[in-house]
């Protein structure tokens, strides 16, 4: 069974606040990654992981930035929140074979006010 | 370009039936692997099903099979004997390249499913 972690479960915070939407996961994967999705919307990669100190932008052009100081932490802060963030985070995690599903966390619904 | 397509509108089907889901996609990689993904209401992602290009069988697992048509470059998911817990949006997502290089994955825009008693 998947254990990854995502804390706040939702969070409603005003425009230009900085936050910083927590992941970890218990199962040793390297392999981490960040998307996002609109409601009703397909999954978009924001952000991924092969390891720790190792981080690269994904498909979606996001203000966003991440840091892999541990295997299992992989945080993903906004500097200034605005509303164009309003979205739900997704985290997941994977072992390193290509056949290999992503596990994903609950998510973390934001609202920027 | 879109690489994943999911094109029906939501489905309802009964409680007891089966219901096939459609997914196309493209790629000119010869290596790449098919996921199915549910997600209720709640929002969590549970992954359900694989296929990798290779794979010669279609997957399946539990009430949960994959027709995959190579050549036509689809991948439709059938539940048999739907549930009212089925109730779900569905993503088909693929994993372009080598079997051991990334596990990044492109999701389509989802199947909405409503299971009715």
């Amino acid at each position: 069974e998947a254990d990854i972690y995502q804390t706040p479960r939702y969070l409603v915070i005003g425009t230009g606040k900085k936050i910083t939407l927590e992941c970890s996961q218990t199962m040793g994967h390297d392999k981490m990654y960040w998307y996002q999705q609109d409601p009703g919307m397909e999954l978009h990669l924001i952000h991924y992981s092969y390891g720790v100190n190792s981080t690269e932008k994904g498909d979606l052009s996001s203000e966003s930035t991440v840091s892999r100081i541990r295997t299992e932490h992989f945080p993903l802060t906004l500097e200034s929140a605005r509303p164009s963030h309003t979205s739900q985070y997704l985290c997941a995690s994977s072992e390193s074979g290509g056949s290999s599903p992503l596990h994903f966390g609950n998510g973390t619904r934001l609202t920027v006010t | 370009a879109q690489k994943i397509t999911q094109t029906q509108p939501g489905m309802f089907v009964q409680e007891k039936e089966a219901v096939t889901l459609d997914c196309t996609y493209d790629t000119s990689d010869q290596s790449y692997g098919l996921f199915w993904y549910k997600q209720p209401s709640s929002g969590e992602m549970i992954f359900l099903i694989y296929q990798g290009s290779y794979d010669e069988q279609n997957a399946t697992e539990g009430r949960y099979s994959l027709n995959f048509q190579k050549a036509r470059k689809s991948a439709n998911l059938v539940i048999s004997a739907s549930q009212l817990g089925d109730s779900a949006m569905y993503f088909c997502a693929m994993r372009e390249g080598p079997l051991y290089g990334n596990n990044r994955l492109a999701f389509g825009k989802g199947n909405q499913v409503v299971v009715i008693p």
